[in-house]
């Protein structure tokens, strides 16, 4: 079935430690998105990448990093720098001039 | 700074009742709003809108996009317990980027 992936579905982080989401699609999109969705807020954007080998910051970047070396692949690495990072992480990809279709999501929390 | 706004925030009905949810946007090089209903993990697509005044319908389900003013409404009718969720807006900016509100929390008691 065609779909966006993510994996895990919860994760842990301790102090110092950088974590790595997982971000899987089969949908031939060009581009994919990373958002961060904290209770009773809507859902704010970390970065996207509207081609292979290509990324952007989006509007809360600080403390994350991203690669595009695949167009099937889009991780997100949660690096020691985010001092917050307890949150539901979405993944979202989308053809040109459609809709974004979203994965299940991650939720990362803190040790 | 682009924005979107919805409201209520949280709404609280009746099985059976109508609801109309309200979602304005001031977003540069605004090209299209969508829709999505959020029950526990990921927002599953409702509609999207390009052209002003003109409906979208599914089911209960219809939305309309007004450019001039720079809204959009959801309408539910008929609404049932299932329909409880967070319902999301977002303007997509330029060619990619989308701008999400807050989120309408809507709860259907039976």
């Amino acid at each position: 079935d065609g779909g966006i992936t993510q994996s895990p579905k919860y994760l842990f982080r301790k102090e110092g430690q950088n974590v790595t989401l997982s971000c899987e699609q089969n949908l031939n999109h060009d581009a994919m998105y990373w958002y961060r969705q904290d209770p009773g807020q809507g859902l704010r954007l970390i970065y996207y990448s509207q081609i292979v080998n290509d990324f952007q910051k989006g509007d809360i970047a600080e403390g994350y990093s991203v690669s595009r070396e695949k167009k099937e692949s889009f991780p997100l690495t949660v690096t020691s720098a985010q001092k917050n990072p307890t949150a539901f992480y979405l993944c979202a990809s989308r053809s040109q001039g459609g809709p974004q279709h979203f994965g299940d999501g991650t939720r990362l929390s803190i040790l | 700074e682009d924005k979107v706004v919805q409201s209520p925030l949280s709404l609280v009905v009746h099985e059976g009742d109508t609801v109309t949810l309200n979602c304005s946007y001031e977003v540069t090089n605004f090209r299209s709003l969508l829709w999505y209903k959020q029950e526990k993990k990921a927002p599953t697509f409702l509609f999207m809108l390009t052209s002003s005044g003109i409906e979208k319908k599914s089911g209960r389900l219809s939305s309309i996009l007004d450019k001039k003013e720079l809204f959009s409404i959801l309408n539910i009718t008929a609404t049932q317990t299932g329909d409880s969720a967070i319902y999301l807006c977002a303007g997509i900016q330029g060619a990619q980027k989308l701008v999400f509100g807050q989120g309408t929390r809507l709860t259907i008691n039976p």
